[in-house]
């Protein structure tokens, strides 16, 4: 079964400390993963995409790692500031149907 | 800004009401998607339509009644909804697989329906 974790559940950091979040899934075959960051009551934004080529991509404070081997990605904000605090989700796209699986997301909070 | 945009924001009806939500992209995006989301939960997929057909249900109750009029509009038609039917409903267009596109999803801001 198609299956994507996330961990942890929920963290708490300072304002300017940095973070990793850890996303590991079974999807087979693999196609992508996609980590999206959604805020309260809003709609899911997408951070960052990778294929099973790329192990490392970057956008701004956001850098995301995949190692297709293992079936682990990872996504780490550095200097996290108070606009951060949502929920990220990891989502892989595979399976015989190309489908798309959601993780439960990871809710993160930036205290000042 | 997103480019899939949703109406309303807001709704809060009765068991007895009709009503509609909307969605609308401009991408030239063929596969919109209905999902509903609950509070600290991940979106659950309802509809999916590709080229305008209705390709994917999963096995949602018939008081939700998708419509793809055009390839830039879905709406979400509700009728005699109950309470627990409360949640935020997501709207997203991709492009098709085998387009040459990684079939990313773009989300719409969502409609937060209360249910009373």
């Amino acid at each position: 079964k198609n299956q994507v974790e996330q961990s942890p559940q929920s963290l708490i950091i300072l304002e300017g400390k940095n973070c990793t979040l850890q996303c590991n899934y079974t999807v087979s075959p693999f196609s992508n993963l996609r980590w999206y960051k959604q805020d309260t009551g809003r709609g899911p934004v997408s951070l960052t995409i990778m294929t099973f080529s790329e192990n490392t991509k970057s956008n701004g404070r956001y850098t995301a790692t995949l190692d297709a081997d293992t079936k682990q990605s990872s996504l780490h904000i550095t200097a996290s500031q108070l606009s951060d605090s949502a929920s990220y989700i990891c989502v892989v796209r595979g399976g015989s149907a190309r489908q798309l699986t959601f993780g439960s997301g990871t809710q993160l909070t930036v205290l000042p | 800004d997103t480019e899939v945009t949703q109406t309303p924001k807001h709704l809060v009806m009765g068991m007895t009401n009709k009503k509609s939500l909307k969605c609308e992209q401009h991408m030239g995006h063929r596969a919109m998607y209905w999902y509903k989301q609950k509070a600290k939960k991940p979106p659950e997929l309802m509809f999916v339509y590709s080229y305008e057909k209705l390709s994917i249900n999963e096995s949602v109750p018939s008081r939700f009644s998708p419509e793809c009029p055009n390839s830039s509009l879905l709406n979400l038609h509700l009728h005699a909804l109950q309470p627990e039917d409360s949640a935020l409903y997501l709207c997203a267009s991709s492009q098709l697989q085998g387009a040459g596109g990684t079939g990313e999803l773009f989300f719409g801001e969502g409609s937060r329906l209360t249910v009373l």
